[in-house]
């Protein structure tokens, strides 16, 4: 069965500090893909980035970043330069290709402190 | 209007009301989806429809009944709802329901039953 798993339900950090939010996941399938997303005060979800399982390099969009370690399975996102607006519920998901599911953590709550 | 709306935003009702959800996405995609997020639990994903034709119920009970008019719009029927059943209701959509297409979500519809 697939999973995802977020170890941090609550983080504090640093106006202009770098920060990493943890994601492991597990599957027996060798094609996936693994996304983050933002989820703001207000509640929506916010796409933020995108890794798939055959990607060599790993992905950055902007300030973001996925640290992909395959063989570890873990898909941590960093955040740099971090600014007041990226204070929200962070969640990592899955999607295994031959499914029609995407399965989501349970997130991490990022506090950005002045 | 662009990206997926959803309305109401806000809704509360009885146990004995019928209500229903919109979901509309502007994005040309075939895939709609229908989650719900209750405190402290991961995001669960309800319904899944693609090209209109439903291809996942996640043992939803029978008081949620999705409908998939067409590619665009999606709703969510409500009927003898459960205060257990209080959540915030996200739908999403994404070009395909396989690979690595995001899914794009709308604001929500932040539900309370009494």
């Amino acid at each position: 069965a697939q999973k995802i798993t977020q170890t941090q339900p609550g983080m504090f950090v640093q106006e202009k500090e770098a920060v990493t939010l943890d994601c492991t996941y597990d599957t027996s399938d060798p094609s996936y893909g693994l996304f983050w997303y933002k989820q703001p005060s207000s509640g929506e979800m916010i796409f933020l980035i995108y890794q798939g399982s055959y990607d060599q390099q790993n992905a950055t969009e902007g300030r973001y970043s996925l640290n992909f370690q395959k063989a570890r399975k873990s898909a941590n996102l960093v955040i740099s330069a971090s600014q007041l607006g990226d204070s929200a519920m962070y969640f990592c998901a899955m999607r295994v290709f031959r499914d029609d599911k995407i399965i989501f953590g349970k997130g991490t709550r990022l506090h950005i402190l002045p | 209007e662009t990206g997926v709306t959803q309305t109401p935003r806000h809704l509360v009702m009885g146990m004995t009301n019928k209500k229903s959800l919109k979901c509309e996405q502007h994005l040309g995609h075939n895939a709609m989806y229908w989650y719900k997020q209750s405190a402290k639990k991961p995001l669960e994903l309800m319904f899944v429809y693609n090209f209109k034709e439903q291809t996942e119920n996640n043992s939803v009970p029978s008081r949620f009944s999705p409908e998939c008019p067409n590619s665009s719009h999606l709703f969510l029927h409500l009927h003898t709802l459960q205060p257990e059943d209080s959540a915030l209701y996200l739908c999403a959509s994404s070009q395909e329901i396989t690979g690595g297409n995001e899914q794009f979500f709308g604001p929500g519809t932040r539900l309370t039953v009494l």
